[in-house]
């Protein structure tokens, strides 16, 4: 079965705030990706974060990573409007080549 | 460098006809991926290549289901005979080859803008 799970579902906010978006997944990981979703495009890849990193940095956003917890989080900061989008986490396993994605959050960023 | 291309864009077909979407992957990316999302779903795993081989197929939903990669270079999915709950994107993307687990764990994901696949 599927593992990740995004929450919240959707997420609506004004230009110029933050957006915090949350990933669970269930089993044990080599990394963690998030990915971007423009409506009617593909996948685009953010950022990836090890199992052994706790946090990781890339222009405005900030991923952290609780393996106790089996959760991440994505930061944007200082959102645009053309920050809207889907957002996705995907996990990586040992041993497997296989990215496992959730539900994703919808991301609204009103100017 | 072109990116992952693929092919229709959409299609919308009656139920119990074929469809064949194509997946054209980077090239020199021997890893190649089927990804299906049904509306507000998650994005689901199909199955993957590493070049011309499935190397695991556990996401395909059944039989009528048919992927190939002749050659290991493009990648075509057949779904016959199509059924309503097949409707959604289907996403091919692609990554290299680093033997399992991917060279220093990474295995990013390029992905094509998908093939959204209506049945009637």
């Amino acid at each position: 079965s599927q593992q990740g799970e995004e929450d919240p579902q959707a997420l609506s906010i004004q230009e110029g705030e933050n957006a915090t978006m949350n990933c669970s997944y269930k089993t044990s990981i080599n990394n963690l990706q998030w990915y971007r979703q423009n409506s009617g495009r593909g996948l685009v890849h953010l950022i990836l974060i090890r199992s052994n990193e706790r946090e990781k940095h890339s222009g405005r956003l900030r991923v952290t990573l609780d393996t106790s917890k089996k959760s991440s989080s994505l930061l944007i900061t200082a959102s645009r409007a053309a920050d809207t989008a889907s957002y996705f986490c995907a996990t990586l396993s040992y041993n497997t080549d296989k990215l496992i994605f959730g539900t994703g959050t919808r991301l609204q960023v009103f100017p | 460098e072109a990116g992952v291309t693929q092919f229709p864009s959409h299609s919308v077909i009656e139920k119990g006809q074929t469809v064949t979407l194509r997946c054209d992957p980077i090239s020199g990316h021997d890893n190649l991926y089927w990804y299906r999302r049904v509306m507000g779903k998650e994005i689901k795993f199909l199955l993957h290549f590493v070049k011309e081989s499935k190397q695991d197929e556990s996401g395909m939903p059944n039989n009528r289901f048919l992927a190939e990669r002749t050659g290991g270079t493009y990648s075509t999915l057949k779904v016959q005979p199509a059924e309503l709950e097949d409707s959604g994107v289907y996403f091919c993307a692609s990554s290299q080859f680093y033997g399992v687990g991917g060279f220093s764990g990474a295995n990013v994901l390029t992905f094509g803008a998908g093939s959204r696949l209506t049945v009637l």
